[in-house]
């Protein structure tokens, strides 16, 4: 059963860089498929932030290429999401995902909360 | 505002049949497969639909996807008190040099 698990500060200052690792079980990343973001922010709709193939291709939101990194460990199964500059607009939960076509296993999601 | 447009909400008594619209273009819908997914409250979405009118193992038969040029539709027939959720459309947009989009979500209830 493959299975997502997200990991990370749940609150982070403005103008900070907010970072999450999601860790993957039952699944090698490396041997494929897109693996991504995506977060939604308190009462309001999901957006995609980005994903990754396991070969290190990155495709990003273009609303927030500008703060965001992607980035893939295979050897611990682990991807991170790095969100720079962020504010309180950036208060949501964020969920990493395994899209195989359609994004077929999310993790539980996790909070951040921007807050001084 | 989202790429995909949903109607805020729908709803339904049990039993009944009930679809929910997703209005695109021709840069995402038009030229790409239509997703659907479920969030129940308080849970991670779950995929409901995929290419359009396929579904996972383990959904129900009473969930059925569409296409049609620029939108699509999902339906359920058979409408029970657990489908109470809110309902989510996306598709990749070739725009922008590739992202996915989502519809703003449709909340569902059953009466």
């Amino acid at each position: 059963q493959v299975q997502l698990q997200e990991s990370g500060p749940g609150l982070v200052k403005p103008s900070e860089t907010l970072s999450l690792t999601c860790t993957v079980s039952g699944y090698s990343i490396s041997s494929g498929y897109y693996w991504g973001w995506i977060r939604q922010p308190p009462g309001k709709g999901l957006e995609w932030i980005g994903s990754i193939y396991h070969s290190g291709s990155t495709y990003y939101n273009p609303s927030l290429k500008s703060r965001v990194t992607i980035s893939v460990d295979t050897s611990k199964n682990q991807f991170s999401l790095k969100l720079s500059s962020v504010t309180a607009a950036d208060t949501a939960v964020y969920y990493c995902a395994r899209d195989t076509g359609g994004i077929d296993y999310w993790g539980q999601g996790t909070l951040v909360t921007v807050s001084s | 505002q989202s790429v995909l447009t949903q109607p805020p909400s729908a709803s339904g008594t049990p039993g009944q049949r009930v679809t929910i619209s997703c209005s695109g273009s021709s840069s995402n819908i038009g030229s790409n497969t239509v997703n659907w997914y479920q969030q129940l409250p308080g849970t991670a979405p779950k995929l409901l639909i995929y290419s359009n009118n396929q579904r996972p193992s383990g959904v129900p038969d009473r969930f059925s996807g569409s296409k049609s040029g620029t939108s699509a539709s999902l339906a359920i027939s058979g409408l029970q008190s657990e489908d109470e959720a809110d309902y989510y459309c996306a598709a990749w947009d070739d725009s922008l040099n590739g992202r996915m989009v989502f519809g703003g979500g449709t909340k569902l209830t059953v009466l």
